[in-house]
């Protein structure tokens, strides 16, 4: 397996502009989750999907973030509007099944916005 | 609200030395603890999950504890080598039905030739 896999893996944009951040889960995962890393707040998840579905969006900043999982072999992380405060390293991650079981991180998107 | 802290930031060694990392946690209902390794500009690369029921696991030089009473878990890594420097995060996972990690904010690994 590939394992985790995310697009693009770097990307610069203005403020204002629409960011789109996609991953792709290893196959059979069911479970999905978004992370962002800053030097200042670590790791931070922001949300997270069992079988396609959000369970836990309380870690989404702003309106201005949203997430979707349309099937399960792909999920996006929206940023519209951008902003230079949105300037971080997101990590997508998945697992099968089971709270017991690790969490595999795709290798992050860092994204700058200027 | 979990929180997790690592201790020290920063540790540098000569190859060759045995060493310890620090985790502590301030809610002892976790289900399981896990260790990572991140290398500069890189994800997250799984090292050790212990559940919540079990005191250590072991994969090669590394061994990992759990004392969940205490809130507490070590990563030993034995022998280390050059290669073994990057920064090494735990994070823990809470009881019931979440699913989300809460991760410290990590140790940086400095191993010298």
């Amino acid at each position: 397996d590939a394992g985790v896999i995310q697009s693009p893996r770097h990307e610069v944009t203005e403020m204002g502009q629409e960011v789109t951040l996609r991953c792709k889960p290893i196959s059979g995962h069911n479970s999905l989750f978004w992370y962002r890393q800053t030097m200042m707040r670590g790791l931070e998840l922001l949300i997270y999907f069992n079988n396609n579905v959000p369970i836990d969006d309380s870690g989404m900043p702003e309106d201005r973030f949203s997430a979707k999982m349309p099937n399960a072999s792909f999920s996006t992380l929206k940023i519209q509007p951008s902003e230079p405060r949105d300037s971080a390293v997101y990590f997508c991650a998945s697992s099968l099944g089971a709270r017991g079981i690790e969490q595999f991180f795709g290798p992050g998107t860092r994204l700058t916005v200027l | 609200k979990q929180e997790v802290t690592q201790i020290p930031a920063a540790l540098s060694v000569p190859e060759g030395e045995n060493l310890v990392l620090n985790c502590s946690f301030t809610d002892s209902a976790i289900y399981n603890l896990q260790w990572f390794r991140q290398d500069p500009g890189k994800g997250l690369t799984s090292l050790l999950l212990i559940q919540s029921s079990q005191r250590e696991q072991t994969s090669g030089r590394l061994n990992a504890s759990l004392d969940k009473s205490s809130g507490r878990s070590t990563l030993y890594i034995a022998a280390s080598q050059p290669g073994d420097s990057a920064t090494y995060l735990c994070a823990v996972r809470p009881s019931g039905s979440a699913r989300q990690l809460t991760f410290g904010s990590g140790t940086q690994l400095t191993v010298l030739p």
